[in-house]
């Protein structure tokens, strides 16, 4: 049984749609967090999310806009997308201050 | 703001040849130090975490250092399957607990 899945795993879409990316996971930790991962393999937070509450939202265009419907779940959904929002996006889940667990990554082109 | 600065970019290393990752970091109250291991096309996998100065952690080839101001990743007598690019992380102690990850290093074992 997969840690953290999230879907899709490829999302290729033009300019202008609106897309969403979900993820869950099943080890009952109580933080969530969406990172962005540019083509030079830069890790960078968007938001974190604990018990379903919103805790960390990086400075990310209003675009943007995660949900959390309960503890378990972390979706991203995207407005408007523009070229540069082509990147990998992972899901991740955490307990406490011990080290994350990743989702596989969804990798995103906009054309 | 927290910084992560690791070195070298990339290590080509002979199978059996031990080398060394550097991670150095500034942050405003270390609550922890990460390394993760990510492989091509895969979400970034936990190694270690290091709480305080002088501590260490070990896994297999990998011995995880951590000193007031980095971290080293010694890998001895390496294999081919160690190649991966290695991630390390600080997560500061601030109230949100927020994680900030470097560049990595991308490692390549030749047989």
């Amino acid at each position: 049984d997969t840690a953290v899945s999230q879907t899709p795993k490829y999302l290729v879409t033009q300019m202008g749609n609106d897309k969403s990316i979900k993820c869950e996971q099943n080890l009952g930790h109580d933080t969530m967090y969406w990172y962005k991962q540019d083509s030079k393999k830069f890790l960078k937070i968007m938001f974190s999310y604990n018990n379903k509450e919103l805790i960390i939202n990086e400075t990310v265009p209003n675009r943007f806009s995660p949900k959390s419907p309960d503890k378990a779940h972390l979706n991203l959904h995207i407005n408007s997308l523009e070229l540069g929002d082509s990147a990998v996006y992972f899901c991740a889940s955490s307990q406490y201050n011990y080290g994350y667990t990743f989702g596989s990554g969804t990798r995103l082109t906009v054309v | 703001e927290d910084q992560v600065t690791q070195s070298p970019e990339a290590l080509r290393l002979q199978e059996g040849e031990s080398s060394s990752l550097n991670c150095s970091y500034t942050v405003s109250g270390l609550r922890g130090l990460f390394w993760y291991r990510q492989d091509p096309g895969k979400g970034p996998e936990f190694l270690f975490t290091l709480y305080s100065a002088g501590e260490e952690k070990e896994k297999e080839r990998l011995k995880a250092t951590l000193t007031k101001k980095e971290s080293f990743l010694h890998i001895t007598a390496p294999k081919p399957e160690d190649s991966a690019t290695y991630l390390c992380a600080v997560m500061n102690s601030g109230g949100y607990q927020k994680v900030t990850f470097g560049t990595g290093t991308k490692l390549q074992v030749i047989p």
